[in-house]
């Protein structure tokens, strides 16, 4: 079983429309939850990170992380063409801080 | 200031050869991290470098692959002798601190092995 499960998608909404993506995990362990979006050949750059349960607002994108379900989200807001990109959710371990571990990502398409 | 950089960017070689990869990490940046992609799946950890020290090695597949960073600057990812099945995608990150989730990726060295 994979420690990070995440649909691959594709995922594909119209322009304006609010995004929701989502993970699921299995190791209790996890502190630091993150978010990556990767354009095409180029390499994960990090969006969001929330420390332990909670939400995350920052400009149009919002980070959930509920622990008790192991279960993160990230929240797309008033979505553009320009978000059109893959995005993966990862987390990590205080034992094994620098060990990121991430999901396989989301494809997502904003269609204008 | 320049981010993580890395070379090639697409390197196409055959079953038992060798091939090197380098990293430049962002200037100052004392972590040094290794990640590959293989066909299908998802981005894997390799190893993680505090200056010259390799701190956490345990995601490096097999003895085929050696990492080095001399001089706690830049580092090199080789393959030797290289199987079809270490075709992908190979990331480098750096960070400044060493429990960081805030790891700055490269642009990653495609590799084809045929």
């Amino acid at each position: 079983q994979k420690e990070v499960e995440q649909d691959p998608g594709p995922l594909s909404v119209p322009e304006g429309a609010i995004v929701s993506l989502n993970c699921t995990y299995s190791n209790s362990a996890f502190q630091y939850f993150m978010w990556y979006r990767q354009y095409s050949r180029k390499g994960p750059e990090l969006l969001m990170y929330t420390y332990s349960s909670g939400n995350k607002e920052d400009g149009r994108f919002t980070a959930q992380v509920d622990k008790s379900s192991k279960y993160i989200s990230l929240f797309i807001r008033d979505s553009q063409p320009s978000d059109s990109a893959t995005y993966l959710c990862a987390m990590n371990a205080a034992s094994s801080a620098s060990k990121i571990i991430f999901g396989s990502g989301t494809r997502l398409s904003i269609r204008p | 200031e320049a981010g993580v950089t890395q070379f090639p960017s697409h390197s196409v070689i055959e079953k038992g050869q060798t091939v090197t990869l380098r990293c430049d990490p962002i200037s100052g940046h004392d972590n040094l991290y290794w990640y590959r992609r293989v066909m299908g799946k998802e981005i894997k950890f390799l190893l993680h470098f505090v200056k010259e020290s390799k701190q956490d090695e345990s995601g490096m597949p097999n003895n085929r692959f050696l990492a080095e960073r001399t001089g706690g600057t830049y580092s090199t990812l080789k393959v030797q002798p290289a199987e079809l099945e270490d075709s992908g995608v190979y990331f480098c990150a750096s960070s400044q601190d060493r429990a960081s989730y805030e790891q700055y990726f490269g642009p990653g060295t495609r590799l084809t092995v045929t």
